[in-house]
């Protein structure tokens, strides 16, 4: 069974701070996806990472997929209240052959 | 588009009663699944399809049928409820199994509560 560890399990952060969260496994992924769950929604996904060591930028949210493809982080710039949310790490394997395995997710929340 | 569309958004059933979760989607995605998601938890699988008529359990099946008639639909049976089940349940769908560069698309959920 793989799993997809996510920390911190709770932030809360003041508006404008910076902060970095992590996604880590025992596993190999084939690609990585980032998902932002806000209070009442289901989750909308931000990002797909396939590429070990690859770096996306997304206005203030960058996203990093390790070089192994065992983990991944995700750091705010500049947080805003509209950051707060649950974010979600997701791992595919097989090269999109298994179901995504969802990480425990961090909730974050931005004090304005 | 309306993506993953989810009925009812809100329920409460008592003890031992049944009821259906309803769910579709319209963009002729294969791949359909349902997660329940308890509070300030991830996502746990219930049940997924790979297609009309072909269905599949997850880590959390107990207490939960499925069906798919149809691509569109896929909807999800509760019998007996228990308060076990007090949950946010969501219906996802994607083109490809492990959700490719586009990712699963979730419905918004519905809260259900067991008394």
């Amino acid at each position: 069974t793989q799993l997809l560890e996510q920390s911190p399990q709770f932030l809360s952060i003041q508006e404008g701070e910076n902060l970095t969260v992590y996604c880590n496994s025992s596993s190999v992924f084939s690609s990585l996806q980032w998902y932002r769950q806000e209070p009442g929604e289901g989750p909308v996904l931000l990002v797909t990472v396939v590429t070990g060591g690859e770096v996306k930028k997304l206005k203030r949210l960058t996203f990093q997929f390790g070089d192994a493809r065992k983990d991944s982080s995700l750091h705010i710039t500049a947080a805003q209240p509209g950051d707060t949310g649950l974010y979600l790490c997701a791992g595919g394997t097989y090269f999109g052959n298994e179901k995504l395995t969802f990480g425990t997710g961090t909730r974050l929340t931005i004090i304005p | 588009n309306a993506g993953v569309t989810q009925t009812p958004k809100f329920r409460i059933l008592k003890i031992g009663q049944s009821m259906t979760l309803q769910c579709a989607q319209d963009m002729n995605h294969n791949y359909m699944y349902w997660y329940r998601q308890d509070p300030g938890m991830g996502l746990k699988l219930i049940y997924y399809s790979v297609g009309a008529g072909i269905t599949d359990k997850g880590e959390v099946p107990n207490g939960y049928n499925v069906s798919r008639s149809t691509t569109e639909y896929f909807p999800l049976r509760l019998e007996l409820a228990a308060p076990s089940q007090t949950s946010v349940y969501f219906c996802a769908s994607s083109y490809a199994l492990g959700g490719g560069v586009d990712g699963y698309t979730f419905g918004s959920g519905t809260r259900l509560t067991v008394v």
